[in-house]
């Protein structure tokens, strides 16, 4: 499985912007990048994902470098809820789709 | 908001039991899996099912473990007879058809724990 390289923790200010890097040098071309968080005593909950060009939905924007060989996940207004372990994961889509999941960015956010 | 449901929420059980932990995926997906997370630990892959059969299984789904999908709605997992070290979070997953989807959906889990 290839591996992503993510901060333990990350700290943020309610409302402002969080920018969570992910690196991932080892990415095959059929990898997508997935981001995933898990909110204390929950289960895991989809955030976003892409695999090459930017992505933006209603929770989150993922920013891919051109070598896809990092990628970041913004929240642009963080609140008290997005305050979770985050995970940056590569897989392929469909059948060949499998989530390993690492240590996460733990992410606190101050009111 | 389609939902995935696990019950039961928490099961405790005697070292030796069988238990069988039971999930409900969404209607139309086709692909589901099982993940356990010890407490304070990393979320880990245990199984993948599709077609009716398991698709791919990590080393710690040995044969204490399975999985079945008895009646096309249910997806459940059967530990054959509980260790200790078996206690943890199970979740429950789905996706959908088509090798573009790739947004799983996780069940709110089952904490089994093993006395």
């Amino acid at each position: 499985d290839a591996k992503t390289t993510q901060p333990n923790s990350m700290e943020s200010n309610e409302e402002e912007p969080v920018h969570l890097p992910c690196n991932h040098s080892t990415i095959s071309g059929t990898d997508y990048i997935h981001w995933y968080r898990q909110l204390p005593s929950q289960g895991p909950e989809y955030v976003i994902h892409g695999l090459t060009s930017n992505v933006n939905n209603r929770m989150a924007s993922l920013a891919i470098a051109e070598d896809r060989k990092s990628s970041t996940l913004i929240l642009h207004r963080a609140t008290l809820r997005d305050a979770a372990v985050y995970y940056c994961i590569l897989s392929g889509g469909g059948s060949n789709y499998k989530l390993t999941f690492g240590k996460g960015t733990l992410l606190t956010v101050n009111p | 908001e389609p939902e995935v449901t696990q019950t039961p929420s928490h099961q405790v059980t005697q070292m030796g039991q069988e238990v069988i932990l039971r999930c409900v995926p969404i209607s139309n997906h086709l692909y589901f899996y099982w993940y356990r997370q010890i407490l304070g630990q990393k979320v880990e892959f245990l199984v993948s099912f599709y077609n009716n059969e398991i698709s791919e299984k990590s080393e710690i789904f040995d044969d204490q473990f399975s999985v079945e999908r008895p009646d096309g709605s249910n997806f459940t997992l059967k530990i054959r007879s509980t260790k200790l070290e078996d206690s943890a979070m199970y979740f429950c997953a789905s996706l959908g058809a088509g090798r573009m989807n790739t947004e799983a959906f996780f069940g709110q889990g089952t904490r089994l724990t093993v006395v």
